[in-house]
């Protein structure tokens, strides 16, 4: 069965260093996005894609977030300088393009950040 | 801006009950609303997708309701098991993003 593929798991990095996270979406799936779940939350927006295009970006902390789907396939979502509040489960999902109602969100294992 | 509520936050059950997982969610225009289950560290599991048109959405002995106008879901779980402890978390697909509730930590007691 296809699954949305995200690395690291884990991951432990200190305050001020730079973070990465990967996603590699189902194949086919024109949509990705990227959430952030702080525990006990529930997971909040902060990057969609559509193909290689951003078609919203509006919660992504721009002064140390960034992120890019280049091809349009799979994508990396950046942190410089983590801070101590961005600890938090990263999700990636991905969903296909296709009537609304049958819009379905496929999510991945996500990558818990640990920022020490 | 869209809201998400889900009543309650946690719940403790024997095994064997039937229950009832509640989201509310404030703006009805809606596509879809999906139901994840997810264990501790990991990501979201797909359970239900009902689409705005439906009522209802049936899989084993989970069944989502779905009422758009008043905006209410409800998740019915029959004759739990130890196995369906998680966070069950319910989410609506507005046409640009979806958005989620805070989710209900659900213990079945063996």
């Amino acid at each position: 069965e296809a699954e949305v593929a995200q690395s690291p798991r884990y991951k432990i990095t200190e305050k001020s260093q730079a973070v990465a996270f990967w996603c590699d979406p189902i194949s086919g799936h024109a949509t990705l996005y990227w959430y952030r779940q702080i525990l006990g939350q529930g997971p909040e927006l902060l990057v969609q894609f559509q193909d290689e295009s951003v078609v919203d970006d509006s919660q992504l902390p721009k002064d140390r977030f960034s992120a890019e789907r280049l091809k349009g396939v799979d994508s990396t979502l950046k942190i410089q300088p983590a801070e101590l509040g961005d600890s938090a489960m990263y999700l990636c999902a991905s969903s296909p393009q296709g009537g609304w109602g049958n819009t379905e969100a496929f999510f991945g294992q996500g990558t818990r950040l640990t920022v020490v | 801006k869209q809201e998400v509520t889900q009543i309650p936050a946690a719940l403790s059950v024997p095994e064997g009950e039937n229950l009832v997982l509640n989201c509310s969610f404030t703006d009805s225009a809606i596509y879809n609303l999906q139901w994840f289950r997810q264990d501790p560290g990991k990501g979201l599991t797909s359970l239900l997708l009902i689409q705005s048109s439906q009522r209802e959405q049936t899989s084993g002995r989970l069944n989502a309701s779905l009422d758009k106008s008043s905006g209410r879901s409800t998740l019915y779980i029959a004759a739990s098991q130890p196995g369906d402890s998680a966070t069950y978390l319910c989410a609506v697909f507005t046409g640009n993003q979806f958005y989620f509730g805070t989710g209900t930590s659900l213990t079945v007691i063996p």
